[in-house]
């Protein structure tokens, strides 16, 4: 069972905005609309950000949206804070009631 | 305010069975609109799914572990449990517990993590 890809690191500016990857295949991101993002600062659990690919959870701010494109599923950031500076994890259903982690990415605020 | 905490012992021998539990607070593990489960995240790297149970005892595994891992439910005590037999260093990670939704297949909390180290 392979990890979903995520690019290990991506940077931005504040205020700017960023995108992070997450791909799989039709086995899993691309026949279920069913992806989870999470953000995990270090030494802390992850927390929810974005589930069913593009809803947020309550408290989470509007600058975290999501979106899916084929097998690729993206998580995008607009207007960088320094709080944002965290790693990110796709996870995604991939049948049976199973689930997968993407390997994560590091976002840097420059 | 749902917690949910991890317990169990912090350093187990190679080849041994590594077990640990989790207590559920401020919820029902009784609810039939979520699993329970297993994740973990060896030092500086990513987390990987290990499995779930549904309270009725219906397990859920990653294929990977699938043959060393079982997980365990316990209602009365509101907690359930996991085991990871013939360890190696590499199962050496933060272990987190975790709730998941049924529908839409999310996990909304999670425990604080606990790192079990694998060592001789």
């Amino acid at each position: 069972q392979s990890a979903l890809t995520q690019p290990a690191s991506v940077s931005g500016s504040p205020g700017q905005s960023i995108t992070i990857s997450c791909t799989g295949t039709s086995s899993d991101v691309g026949n279920y609309n069913l992806v989870s993002w999470y953000q995990q600062h270090p030494g802390k659990a992850p927390k929810l950000m974005i589930y069913e690919g593009s809803k947020r959870p309550s408290g989470v701010s509007n600058r975290f949206s999501g979106s899916k494109s084929g097998n690729t599923a993206s998580l995008t950031v607009s207007g960088l804070q320094a709080e944002d500076e965290a790693d990110y994890y796709c996870c995604s259903y991939a049948g049976s009631s199973t689930l997968r982690f993407g390997g994560g990415t590091k976002l840097t605020v420059l | 305010q749902l917690q949910l905490q991890e317990s169990g012992p912090r350093l187990v021998k190679p080849s041994e069975t590594l077990s640990l539990t989790c207590t559920v607070s401020g919820g029902s593990i009784s609810s039939s609109s979520y699993y329970w489960g297993w994740i973990r995240q060896p030092p500086g790297k990513g987390l990987e799914w290990i499995g779930s149970i549904y309270y009725s005892g219906s397990t859920y595994y990653n294929p990977s572990l699938k043959s060393r891992v079982t997980i365990s439910v316990d209602t009365s005590k509101n907690q359930f449990s996991l085991k990871l037999s013939s360890v190696t260093v590499a199962d050496t990670a933060v272990f987190y517990c975790a709730r998941r939704l049924i529908v839409p297949a999310t996990i909304d909390y999670w425990g604080q993590g606990t790192l079990v180290t694998v060592s001789s």
